[in-house]
């Protein structure tokens, strides 16, 4: 079956730009996880969301935002860019968001920030 | 807060070599832990996974990994590490209480001399 699918792969903007990723999870998986990955800081939670619900977030500003829709697709947004918002954003889903359930993950946006 | 600690961040080895990479978590009750893998250009795999019973996982490509809850550790092993097997490594933990979040260690760089 097809994986998690992120698009676009590729991003470039400018400072105090906004942008919206998308993450397809896996068909029949609920749950939709977003990161952040950077070469200092490794992969940073941002959200979790189930049922169109976050369930969980993490300790980043209200720039960052997300949501679920009904079909399970999510996207996130990051409102007025900065620089240190360069990084590659990975989405990953599982079934049911449950702690035994592995993660899947996609490729990832990358996102520059000019 | 959980948190994992992957103390090794770049390892050197030669083909044929045996590899251990460590991995500490904080979180004193029940863990589900998972080992990662990030190939080069490529997403992150799940290599393997402990939820409860045997403390000594396999996963795929000849990887294992013992749980020593006494040592709140999940070290990844492997008797003899091909040069395909250059990538990053990032250990996980999340734990069954509540709805916590998948944490991630700060990954290891892996790289094979052939």
């Amino acid at each position: 079956k097809a994986g998690v699918t992120q698009t676009p792969r590729y991003l470039i903007k400018t400072r105090g730009q906004q942008v919206t990723l998308s993450c397809s999870p896996i068909s029949g998986h609920r749950s939709v996880s977003w990161y952040q990955q950077t070469p200092g800081q490794g992969l940073q939670f941002l959200f979790e969301y189930f049922s169109e619900t976050q369930r969980n977030k993490g300790n980043f500003p209200g720039r960052f935002s997300g949501r679920q829709f009904s079909n399970s697709r999510s996207e996130m947004n990051v409102s007025t860019l900065e620089l240190g918002d360069s990084a590659l954003y990975l989405c990953a889903s599982s079934l049911a968001g449950r702690s035994n359930q592995p993660q899947h993950f996609g490729d990832g946006t990358r996102l520059s920030i000019l | 807060a959980q948190s994992v600690s992957q103390h090794n961040h770049h390892v050197i080895l030669s083909e044929a070599a045996s590899l251990e990479l460590g991995c500490n978590y904080s979180y004193g009750g029940t863990v589900n832990l998972f080992w990662y893998v990030q190939y080069p250009g490529q997403h992150l795999q799940l290599l393997l996974k402990y939820f409860s019973g045997d403390p000594l996982v396999k996963g795929i490509k000849g990887f294992e990994a013992e749980f020593i809850k006494s040592k709140f550790s999940f070290n990844l092993r492997k008797p003899s590490v091909q040069w395909s097997d250059t990538a990053e490594y990032f250990c996980a933990s999340r734990s069954n209480f509540g709805n916590e979040k998948l944490t991630f260690g700060t990954g290891t760089r892996l790289t094979i001399i052939p």
